[in-house]
């Protein structure tokens, strides 16, 4: 069974930069995982913000960044916004059409 | 602009079943595979189904295989989760989310959801 790895909570100060990560259990994440990343705020659908490792979505700022860090996936948020405040989420790709999520970070700006 | 909307979800017993619907627009529906993902009242979210574009291939988390089948009518632009023996576990948003068109993507477009809630 794969089980992915985010850290549960995060905190910056406005203007600042966090990176979360999206590790695996057992194993290193690489771009074969099509790492992919999505931003949640309470009570809203989740909304895509990078696919493909490092692809942003259509009219995603460029705050925000994926990339591969040793062996995770990793998102980047420079210039923290307040309203960057939300639960962020990486999925992996597992083969046979199938994918897993990470149990999500969240972030807090303040 | 690209749309997809959900409906069908509510309230069922145990054991009892429900069929989700998921109307799409602003895109060429029969391209992309198209997924199911649920998220429980206050936890992540998790993944729960995949069909390839035209309807040739099913994949499913194993948390509800056997249970649920998901399909689709490309003639109707509609993509569908009939959920059977439905469980107090399996209480949450369910929300259909575009794939990828002749790619590996999760994501290119959520739904708003529909909350389904299993209870006695």
């Amino acid at each position: 069974q794969t089980v992915v790895t985010q850290e549960p909570a995060f905190s910056v100060s406005p203007g600042g930069t966090v990176t979360l990560t999206c590790g695996l259990r057992s194993g290193s994440v690489s771009s074969s995982d099509y790492p992919t990343w999505f931003q949640q705020s309470p009570g809203q659908a989740p909304r895509t913000l990078i696919y493909n490792t490092n692809i942003r979505s259509s009219g995603v700022t460029d705050r925000f960044s994926g990339s591969i860090l040793g062996n995770k996936a990793a998102l980047t948020i420079t210039g923290a916004q307040a309203d960057d405040e939300s639960n962020y989420y990486c999925g992996l790709y597992v083969g046979r059409g199938l994918w897993v999520f990470g149990g999500g970070t969240k972030v807090t700006v303040l | 602009q690209v749309q997809l909307v959900e409906s069908g979800g509510g309230v069922v017993q145990p054991g009892r079943s429900l069929r989700l619907s998921c109307t799409a627009s602003g895109f060429n529906f029969v391209n992309y595979d198209m997924h199911w993902v649920r998220q429980a009242p206050g936890k992540g979210l998790e993944w729960v189904a995949v069909i390839w574009y035209d309807g040739s291939d099913k994949f499913y988390a194993d948390s509800v295989k056997g249970r649920f089948t998901i399909s689709r009518d490309n003639s109707k632009n509609t993509l569908y989760l009939q959920m059977s023996s439905l469980r107090v576990e399996d209480t949450a948003v369910y929300y259909c989310v575009r794939g990828g068109y002749t790619s590996v993507r999760l994501g290119g477009a959520w739904g708003q959801g529909t909350l389904v809630t299993v209870s006695s």
